[in-house]
């Protein structure tokens, strides 16, 4: 259990086009879902959480306008880089936690990743 | 969230158990020990997490100080595919409703 997926994998766009990133919970209700960034050789940074039919919260320095999260669904959740350029090539990965059945997680269970290169 | 410290790489024999150390001296009570780690390339995998007792689960085993000041995490049987980067993180109970804080982890490398 505890299951999450991206999709896609990779993408590849050219500069000044809008990608969409999706993240699931395959099998339990993800209440709070987490959208990270990791650039080469760097750790992973947290850009901003949301919680099912709220607005998302942002970390400081990360851009509202150009990383639009939706979690419209307590299993879906989205990011869409707009007007995406060279410097938001980068390694997306979201995680989620929440209920299954009865039991809620305090752990986090992450997707795979997306890896964005904007030429 | 308190600080961790660990090591930035280890190298271990495939087989042999893995030690992991992780330093949290200003963990505070209500704050759990979580690890995680990251094959290259891939999503973070959580491993396991504890408040103070010792915990083991089908992958690993955690060792908390009574001090609660630092932890091991035991890989007991250390296999090529553990080769990751493993991330202590200290974080507060309600864990699964805040973002998580990675620092640099250590770069486990088992050797054939």
């Amino acid at each position: 259990g505890a299951v999450v997926s991206q999709h896609p994998s990779w993408v590849i766009c050219k500069s000044g086009t809008s990608v969409k990133i999706e993240c699931r919970s395959l099998d339990f209700q993800a209440t709070t879902m987490f959208w990270y960034r990791q650039f080469p050789k760097q750790s992973l940074m947290l850009m901003a959480t949301s919680n099912e039919g709220s607005k998302a919260t942002y970390e400081q320095g990360v851009e509202k306008d150009k990383f639009l999260i939706n979690h419209a669904s307590l299993t879906l959740s989205t990011l869409t880089v707009t007007s995406a350029h060279p410097e938001d090539s980068s390694f997306y990965i979201c995680s989620a936690s929440g209920l299954a059945g009865r039991s809620s997680y305090n752990e986090q269970f992450f997707g795979p990743g997306t890896r964005l290169t904007v030429l | 969230d308190a600080k961790t410290t660990q090591p930035t790489s280890m190298d271990c024999a495939e087989g042999r158990a893995a030690n992991l150390p992780c330093n949290h001296s200003t963990i505070s009570g209500n704050e759990y020990v979580y690890w995680y780690r990251q094959i290259h390339s891939q999503g973070p995998q959580y491993i396991i997490h504890g408040l103070k007792n010792n915990e083991t689960n089908e992958m690993a085993s955690l060792i908390i100080t009574e001090d609660r000041k630092s932890s091991t995490l035991i890989l007991p049987h250390a296999t090529l595919r553990d080769t990751a980067v493993y991330y202590c993180i200290v974080k507060y109970s309600g864990g699964g409703a805040d973002g998580l804080t990675f620092g640099k982890g250590t770069h486990l490398i088992i050797q054939p």
